[in-house]
């Protein structure tokens, strides 16, 4: 059985910084892209950040809202992903998603979600 | 870059059928495969279509998915319509090299 399950959200002032993770389970960690979705209360979804393999250079790509903000980290030894989120605004306050995708774009497991609420 | 625009709200009564659309702007339908996800309150997204029309296990035929590159849109169609089906549908698809893309959602009421 497929699992993904987040980690780290949380409290944080705006400006402040947070590390979520993701434990990955029940497929093969090492040959998986995964990615990170995000919704806003009473939003829809959004794409936040991509991670492809090792084998690919665990090239990443972001969101234009937090490029150069939010740095994504895979670990192919403990089969965990980490979303480290610097410079958090308001606007950043969403549920976070753990997801993988295939290269044709198909989201087929998620995570249940991790609440990361940003306020003073 | 692209988007994906929806409906945001849709309304049927049970048993009936509704179709969803999804209309891309910036860039063909068919460049890339599209997905389908019901989200249901409180939880996680599920997939209902995935590379155009493509059923995963699980899911109804009720469900089906279609592109029509003369509307550069694609649809979600849902027959026989339950209250079960009451839930936030959301169209997405994957550029091939940068980005991942969710239409806004539609908001599908069956009453």
């Amino acid at each position: 059985e497929v699992q993904l399950v987040e980690s780290g959200g949380g409290l944080v002032e705006p400006g402040g910084s947070l590390r979520l993770s993701c434990a990955a389970s029940g497929f093969s960690f090492r040959v998986a892209w995964l990615i990170w979705v995000r919704q806003a209360p009473g939003q829809g979804l959004e794409w936040v950040a991509l991670i492809k393999t090792n084998s690919e250079g665990a090239r990443t790509d972001y969101a234009a809202p937090v490029a150069g903000r939010f740095h994504f980290f895979r670990d192919d030894s403990t089969n965990m992903v980490s979303l480290q989120m610097n410079s958090l605004k308001t606007e950043d306050t969403a549920v976070y998603y753990c997801s993988t995708m295939n290269w044709k774009g198909y989201v087929d497991y998620w995570g249940q979600g991790t609440l990361v609420t940003v306020s003073s | 870059n692209f988007m994906l625009t929806q409906p945001h709200s849709l309304s049927e009564s049970p048993g009936k059928t509704v179709t969803i659309s999804c209309t891309r702007s910036g860039g063909s339908i068919a460049s890339n495969y599209v997905q389908w996800y019901q989200q249901r309150p409180g939880s996680s997204p599920a997939t209902m279509i995935y590379e155009n029309n493509q059923r995963p296990s699980g899911v109804p035929d009720r469900f089906s998915g279609a592109i029509d590159s003369s509307s550069n849109s694609a649809s979600l169609t849902i027959s026989g319509l339950k209250t079960e089906d009451e839930a936030d549908y959301y169209c997405q698809s994957y550029d091939g090299s940068k980005s991942v893309v969710f239409g806004g959602g539609t908001q599908l009421t069956v009453l």
